[in-house]
């Protein structure tokens, strides 16, 4: 089975902390995505990645970075936390989609800011 | 303009029943792609199924099926024979290109014994 594992579920960070959200991946996916969750809103597309070292903004890219040294992982950075980054963060991948059309979700990444 | 739409903020229903989750999309890409997802209370999103707009046939997989109607944009979850595990909130998605999904805001779904 596929797996997507966020290294965190549930975190509590201050206002100003820099915060690591980890994302790794155990298929082999080119393409991995960050989305935030909020209560009525959905989900948003914060980054995505299609191979190693690249990356592209997603709807709300702001006060978020992301990196992706190797294939199998996929970190979110709030390079500075602020209460409305509370939110729940979800870590994505897939295959290109001419080699498959499933997204593969992890179990999300609860984050409060205080 | 919204690309997916689903109206029913919440539904109830009673346990066995069939369900009918609506979804309508909107795209001028004749290549795309149908999702629908379910997330429990514990928060993980998990993949039910996905309808092709160029196949010929409404997807199915076990007790969900979706009915895929190409000329009025629509791609409705059904539900046979509901069970109270089937409470949880349902994303209908559609993936248009390589690699973003545009997301609906979602159907909370209530089984009620």
């Amino acid at each position: 089975d596929v797996k997507v594992t966020q290294s965190s579920r549930y975190l509590v960070k201050r206002t100003g902390e820099k915060v690591f959200l980890e994302c790794v991946q155990d298929m082999d996916h080119e393409n991995m995505f960050w989305y935030r969750q909020d209560p009525g809103l959905g989900l948003r597309l914060i980054y995505f990645s299609y191979d190693v070292k690249m990356k592209e903004k997603g709807d709300i890219p702001e006060g978020y970075s992301v990196s992706r040294e190797k294939k199998e992982r996929f970190s979110l950075i709030l390079e500075s936390a602020s209460t409305n980054q509370t939110s729940m963060y979800l870590c994505a991948s897939s295959l290109p989609r001419s080699s498959g059309n499933t997204i593969y979700f992890g179990e999300g990444s609860w984050l409060t800011v205080v | 303009a919204q690309k997916i739409t689903q109206t029913q903020p919440g539904m109830f229903v009673q346990e066995k029943e069939a369900v009918t989750l609506d979804c309508t999309y909107d795209t001028s890409d004749p290549s795309y792609g149908l999702f629908w997802y379910k997330q429990p209370s514990s928060g993980e999103m998990i993949f039910l199924i996905y309808q092709g707009s160029y196949d010929q046939q409404n997807a199915t997989e076990g007790r969900y099926s979706l009915n895929f109607q190409k000329a009025r944009k629509s791609a409705n979850l059904v539900i046979s024979a509901s069970q109270l595990g089937d409470s949880a909130m349902y994303f209908c998605a559609m993936r248009e290109g390589n690699y973003q999904l545009i997301w609906g805001a979602g159907t909370k779904l209530i089984i009620k014994p």
